[in-house]
């Protein structure tokens, strides 16, 4: 198995809603991250997660909440979210010397209203 | 912080053309990988490469890098319309278990009118 699934797919919410994105991988890499991307941009790091511990938090607001439950499993909880944090929330892992390399979901497009 | 400059930032290739992009960085990377990604997708991992000077082929494509390991460029023979969307080059240090990913702008290959 070398993909990182993402869940949902989709996901609209409103400005008070509380909603969490989901991903897993089976690869057995010990590194997940969390990316936002806008349309034509590159995607953007948010969080690291390295033996299930958060090891970088780059500078993300606090209604973004990032859980490692455990070593195949990465979650991001979002509370009171803003328009502008519409965007494509990618998923990856990584570990050094795979050879499945630094492997990306297929995402979830947010949509805030 | 680091940066990687791709080109061009964007092209038209009409079926049967060879296309080539590239990446060049102030800094030295361990490993370089190129990645393609659809509208709504996440980026798909191409090609790895992780020794300088390595040169490799999936397929049509090819890519190598750079002596230096401070670039890296990415041919695509023979393009066909399911060829567009959006590559990045990225290049990747490792420290312990995480990778320090940096991508590039992107190239977006779109079919001649």
């Amino acid at each position: 198995d070398t993909e990182v699934t993402q869940t949902p797919k989709h996901l609209v919410m409103g400005m008070t809603n509380k909603k969490s994105l989901k991903c897993e991988q089976h690869m057995g890499h010990r590194a997940m991250y969390w990316y936002k991307q806008k349309a034509k941009k590159p995607p953007e790091l948010m969080f690291v997660y390295s033996y299930e511990k958060l090891s970088i938090n780059e500078s993300v607001p606090s209604r973004f909440s990032p859980e490692c439950p455990n070593s195949s499993l990465l979650n991001l909880h979002l509370h009171a979210l803003q328009p502008e944090d519409s965007a494509l929330y990618l998923c990856a892992s990584s570990d050094r010397g795979s050879l499945s390399g630094y492997t990306f979901g297929s995402g979830t497009r947010l949509t805030v209203v | 912080g680091q940066q990687l400059n791709q080109s061009p930032q964007s092209m038209f290739i009409q079926e049967g053309e060879d296309v080539s992009m590239n990446c060049t960085s102030s800094s030295i990377f361990n490993t370089w990988l190129w990645y393609k990604q659809d509208p709504g997708e996440g980026p798909v991992l191409l090609i790895a490469l992780y020794k300088a000077g390595e040169l490799t082929s999936n397929g049509r494509l090819t890519a190598q890098f750079g002596i230096t390991r401070k670039d890296s460029f990415l041919n695509i023979s023979a393009s066909i319309p399911s060829d567009v969307g959006i590559y990045f080059c990225a290049g990747l240090n490792y420290g312990g278990s995480q990778g320090n990913l940096i991508f590039g702008k992107g190239t977006k290959l779109s079919v001649k009118p």
